[in-house]
This record gives structure tokens, C-alpha cells and sequence, in this order.
């Protein structure tokens, strides 16, 4: 099965600053998501992107894909201490029996934004 | 929003105990639901896939007789993990896509059951 491969692992940055986050995976998809999970917690689902889809908004978030690199990437504008998390994103594969909501993982980046 | 809840949300239990972990759509049916693992500082797993009425489908290297899946109703998936070990200590999440609505790509996660074996 494919799987996701974030990166950086780790980010560490100031309140108002950027974080991009990269993602690579490894086969065909009919969307890429990406999720936060706060330490300990359930996952937050944050943006899906479709396959057809190059560029997404969602307030402070900005998504890409490029399904001809097979990476995606997630832009989180004007930090705050409060999305400090780790992030994932989440492939789905079109060949399984349940549609796109079989999800593969990636590793996840874990993001610490300081006040 | 749909909602997914588990329960229990923590549970400690001894060696070769068997633990049994609910996992409930709230405000949809489910006929299929998911259920993921994780280990610490790590990436979700999944174990399975859990279907109303027939028999889940379980990733490569998982056990099935190990993690017993049962999906009963349209509403409720329980996994149990039996006769459990320290090394099934984990984060155990579940997920449900939402039942006859074509173009819902996205799904609902249940909020995870720690489970910790002595």
C-alpha cells in the first residue's frame, strides 16, 4: 500500500510566521487530505484536495498538490501558539473496495509554534 | 457535524485481559467504518475495516483472531483486543464515512481509546 511521507518530521518556529509543511506519496489518489492532531487527541480533518485540484484555501491554510511529483504541500499562514500540533496527511486509494475512504497516513510533521 | 465517539476513552487493563472498544456514529449510519492504530510519536495503522452485517477485512499482519470486529448495527463498531499485552499498548481511533451520500469524500474520526496493558 502507498504511504505518505511528510517532512520536515519536526518544525519549530516563532508565533506569525509560516509553516510549510511537504508531502510525498507513492501511487494514484482521487484526493489527498491533511488532518492535525493535538498531542494525545483525536484527528482534526483540516482540507481535502482532489486529484483534479491544484490549490486550495481554507482561511489561514493553503494547500497544493502536484500529482505528477506526487507531493502535496500545507501552508499554514500567521502562526499562532495554538496550532502547535503534528500533522498528517492522508492518501486514499482508489482500487480499494471502500472507495476513497481508506485512508494511508504519512508520518506526520510536529509543529511547535512559540508565543 | 456528524459525530464519532469511542469509549472508552482511556482504559488500563492487565495482561491477558480481553478489552473491548466501542466505536458509535451518533447522528449517521455507518455501513463501513475504520479502524486505525497508532503508537507513539507515530502514524496511524490501519488494523481494519469493519462492514455492517459481514465479516471485517483486516491489513496484512494484523490478527483477526487477536482483534475481534464486530459490526452489529449501522451505528456501532466494537473492536475487542483479546487475551492483551504490553505491546498492544496504543491509540486505537476509529473512523466512519457517512452512509448513501454520494460526493461526501470525507469521513468523521472518533476522538481514540488509549489503551495501556500492565
Amino acid at each position: 500500500s502507498q504511504q505518505g511521507e511528510e517532512d520536515p518530521q519536526a518544525l519549530s518556529i516563532q508565533e506569525g510566521e509560516n509553516a510549510t509543511m511537504n508531502c510525498s506519496y507513492k501511487t494514484s489518489i482521487n484526493n489527498l487530505q491533511w488532518y492535525r492532531q493535538n498531542s494525545g487527541r483525536g484527528l482534526v480533518h483540516l482540507i481535502l484536495i482532489r486529484s483534479n485540484e491544484r490549490e486550495k484555501h481554507s482561511g489561514r491554510l493553503r494547500v497544493t498538490l502536484d500529482t505528477s511529483k506526487k507531493s502535496s504541500s500545507l501552508l499554514i499562514t500567521a502562526s499562532r501558539a495554538a496550532d502547535t500540533a503534528s500533522y498528517f496527511c492522508a492518501t486514499d486509494d482508489p482500487y480499494s473496495g471502500a472507495g476513497s475512504y481508506q485512508l494511508t497516513f504519512g508520518k506526520g510533521t510536529k509543529l511547535s509554534v512559540i508565543p | 457535524g456528524a459525530v464519532v465517539s469511542q469509549h472508552p476513552s482511556w482504559v488500563i487493563c492487565k495482561s491477558g485481559t480481553s478489552v473491548k472498544i466501542e466505536c458509535r456514529s451518533l447522528d449517521f449510519q455507518a455501513t463501513t467504518m475504520f479502524w486505525y492504530r497508532q503508537f507513539p510519536k507515530q502514524s496511524l495503522m490501519l488494523m481494519a475495516t469493519s462492514n455492517e452485517g459481514s465479516k471485517a477485512t483486516y491489513e496484512q499482519g494484523v490478527e483477526k483472531d487477536k482483534f475481534l470486529i464486530n459490526h452489529a448495527s449501522l451505528t456501532l463498531s466494537t473492536l475487542t483486543v483479546t487475551s492483551a499485552h504490553p505491546e498492544d499498548s496504543s491509540f486505537y481511533i476509529c473512523s466512519a464515512p457517512p452512509h448513501y451520500q454520494p460526493g461526501q469524500e470525507t469521513q468523521y474520526f472518533g476522538p481514540g481509546t488509549r489503551l495501556l496493558v500492565l
